[in-house]
């Protein structure tokens, strides 16, 4: 079966990075794309960007660009978010999602991280 | 970027009712418009994607409709599962922007 998971949770001080790893199983890896999407606590859903497995290549929300770097090992079938310059605000749960190609909805995701940045 | 907005935020019915909420975008989106429903301390899960299609292994009580800029969820026969949030998402056009979510609560 399908299965996206992510990294444990972290906690960073103010300035920092932190990266988040999906490993992907179940499917073929390359055939999708994967969107990261986070959640600040009580609060929404927040679309950071996607990236193509195939490709490599990325598209990110205009918040977040700059800050945010996606990526993948093919050969270990898991994606990376990257994040840097981590405020208080970056406090939040980080999900990797699963998307096809069109109509790019999120049919599996991972079971989310929680970075939390404090000083 | 295009805004959604999500009515009622919040809203209470008993189990067994029926229940519709409702998502507008701030300009045309055809049909990319996918529903999400998200329990405490789990991930969204995909109810509808297509404004209409219902995913595989979700119960046929959910149901979606529209296109354009307006679009419903609906849900008939509540059973006690389905009391959470429930979110839209438009991925028409990057950024692809959720709206802000309806909770959905026991009466």
């Amino acid at each position: 079966q399908v299965q996206l998971v992510q990294s444990g949770a972290e906690v960073k001080k103010p300035g920092a990075s932190v990266k988040v790893s999906c490993k992907a199983s179940g499917y073929s890896f390359t055939a999708y794309f994967l969107h990261w999407v986070r959640q600040a606590p009580g609060q929404g859903l927040e679309w950071m960007g996607w990236i193509n497995l195939n490709t490599g290549g990325t598209s990110y929300a205009p918040k977040f660009q700059g800050r945010v770097s996606m990526t993948r090992y093919t050969s270990f079938t898991t994606a990376y978010m990257e994040l840097t310059r981590l405020t208080s605000d970056d406090t939040a749960t980080y999900y990797c999602a699963r998307v096809m190609t069109a109509p790019q909805s999120a049919d599996s995701w991972g079971q989310g991280t929680l970075v939390t940045v404090s000083s | 970027d295009i805004q959604m907005t999500q009515s009622p935020s919040s809203l209470s019915e008993s189990a067994g009712g029926r229940v519709t909420i409702t998502c507008r975008a701030s300009q045309s989106i055809g049909s990319y418009l996918h529903w999400f429903q998200q329990k405490p301390g789990k991930a969204p899960k995909l109810l509808i994607y297509a404004a209409s299609n219902l995913q595989s292994g979700v119960p046929s009580r959910f149901s979606g409709s529209g296109s354009g800029t307006d679009f419903t969820l609906s849900i008939g026969s509540l059973q006690p599962e389905d009391f959470a949030t429930y979110y839209c998402q438009q991925t028409y056009s990057s950024p692809f922007t959720f709206g802000q979510g309806t909770n959905l609560e026991i009466k």
